[in-house]
């Protein structure tokens, strides 16, 4: 079957670093999303990784691992802001996108 | 940037009333829309894929005499909640895609919270 596995929840400060991680198995591979969603809105896209390496964006960056199945989101200088959950997705050889149960990221001062 | 417009954001309705929520694509063309579902605290969940001019695909379990789709053009598309009972209360959210499919990703539109009294 497809599996997306991320942690449910993280704690970090205001002004550090945090790293999400994500694994996956899927039938295929046609890249891995991350988006952002705040509670109670709808998710909005961060980032897109489909060659292996770091894709820096501002102060979030995401790396991809296609061999180990592996990837990372990011996040510098947390602000309050950042608290949100954050989703990882992954797209199929159908290009189909999978969904992980998202990480919830609390920030505190 | 791509802009998907949904819309109601917020219906309260009386049980056994139909609701059709809109989803637009304001600043390019969806050959591909998507409809998810989404319960509090727990991720999204695909309930079909709206393709422009032909019949929705639905996924496993989700009943398609419930949830109506149409794609009747390019920037819109439509899910029909019929006869909606208090169960199908939920967050509902479209999603299009710009482009080819490749790396594009999905945009998604403010969602609508429906609550069926």
């Amino acid at each position: 079957g497809q599996n997306i596995d991320q942690p449910t929840e993280m704690t970090a400060t205001e002004g550090a670093i945090v790293q999400i991680n994500c694994t996956y198995q899927t039938s295929g591979f046609n890249g891995l999303f991350w988006y952002q969603q705040h509670a109670g809105e709808a998710p909005t896209f961060l980032s897109y990784n489909v060659l292996d390496g770091l894709e820096e964006k501002g102060r979030f960056s995401s790396f991809l691992s296609r061999s180990k199945g592996y990837s990372y989101l990011l996040l510098k200088e947390l602000q309050m802001k950042d608290s949100a959950s954050y989703l990882c997705a992954v797209m199929d050889s159908n290009y189909q996108l999978i969904w992980g149960a998202g990480t919830k990221l609390i920030i505190k001062p | 940037g791509a802009v998907v417009s949904q819309h109601p954001s917020w219906v309260i309705c009386k049980s056994g009333t139909s609701v059709k929520i809109e989803c637009r694509s304001l600043d390019f063309q969806a050959t591909t829309m998507f409809w998810y579902r989404q319960f509090p605290k727990q991720s999204l969940m695909l309930m079909a894929t709206s393709n422009e001019g032909s019949k929705a695909t639905y996924e496993q379990g989700v009943e398609k005499d419930k949830f109506l789709i149409n794609h009747a053009s390019l920037t819109l598309s439509t899910l029909t909640v019929t006869s909606a009972h208090p169960e199908d209360s939920s967050f509902y959210i479209c999603s299009a895609r710009d482009g080819e499919v490749g790396g594009q990703p999905q945009h998604f539109g403010d969602g609508t919270r429906l609550s069926i009294l």
